[in-house]
């Protein structure tokens, strides 16, 4: 079965520049979360959708971050304007529902590495 | 926020020696699971454990957790160069929104 697809892999942009992120999941997972990644860290959720709405978005700097999941399958993740702190790696990973015994397990994507200089 | 915080943050051992990985969780969960993240890729799912369950195996790895302790360990056994990885709990939350919260990581080396 095909994995999480994310575009692109690397981006660098000056501060102040905007980026977005796409993400594919896995068919058939409703839920899709992004993470944020900085360099010796460990993920730290964004945003968590379940099918085309918003289940958690309590640690997305909404005033300049922002994310959409149209018809429940594809996202988005756009930064405007970036920041050097944002330079990280922004994860995208699916599952099927959370708390159930099949939907446990978060399958992740390869990243997308964002430098902001 | 970070919810786990994993000790070592950072082992290097001899290949076939085990390792030893410990995390802290602060809150109450539903399941606790580990993850491998080796270099500049994404996360790899290794195995899960409930809340009412005490240890459990897959191959060369075992899972012990104490809730009363809020804390779980992952030994890996006759360990590979290949198991060189970022290691990672993530707790799956009970109250509010069920999510998972990510751990600070064990950085493994293990040496040929």
């Amino acid at each position: 079965e095909a994995g999480v697809a994310q575009s692109p892999r690397y981006k660098i942009i000056e501060k102040r520049q905007s980026v977005a992120f796409w993400c594919n999941p896995i068919s058939g997972h409703a839920t899709l979360y992004w993470y944020q990644q900085i360099l010796g860290q460990g993920p730290k959720l964004l945003i968590q959708f379940q099918n085309n709405g918003v289940v958690d978005d309590s640690q997305l700097p909404k005033d300049r971050f922002s994310a959409e999941r149209l018809k429940g399958v594809d996202s988005t993740l756009k930064i405007q304007p970036a920041k050097l702190e944002d330079s990280a790696v922004y994860l995208c990973a699916s599952s099927l529902q959370p708390g159930q015994s099949s939907g446990n397990t978060i399958y992740f994507g390869e990243g997308s590495w964002l430098t902001v200089v | 926020s970070q919810q786990g915080e994993e000790d070592p943050q950072a082992l290097s051992i001899q290949e076939g020696e085990n390792a030893t990985m410990n995390c802290s969780y602060k809150t109450s969960i539903n399941n606790l699971q580990w993850y491998r993240q080796n270099s500049g890729r994404g996360l790899v799912h290794l195995i899960l454990i409930r809340s009412n369950e005490r240890e459990k195996h897959s191959g060369r790895l075992r899972v012990t957790l104490d809730t009363s302790k809020k804390s779980s360990s992952l030994l890996i056994t006759a360990s590979r160069a290949a198991d060189t990885a970022s290691y990672f709990c993530a707790t799956g939350s009970t109250s509010g929104t069920y999510k998972y919260i990510f751990g600070t990581g064990t950085r493994l080396k293990v040496l040929a």
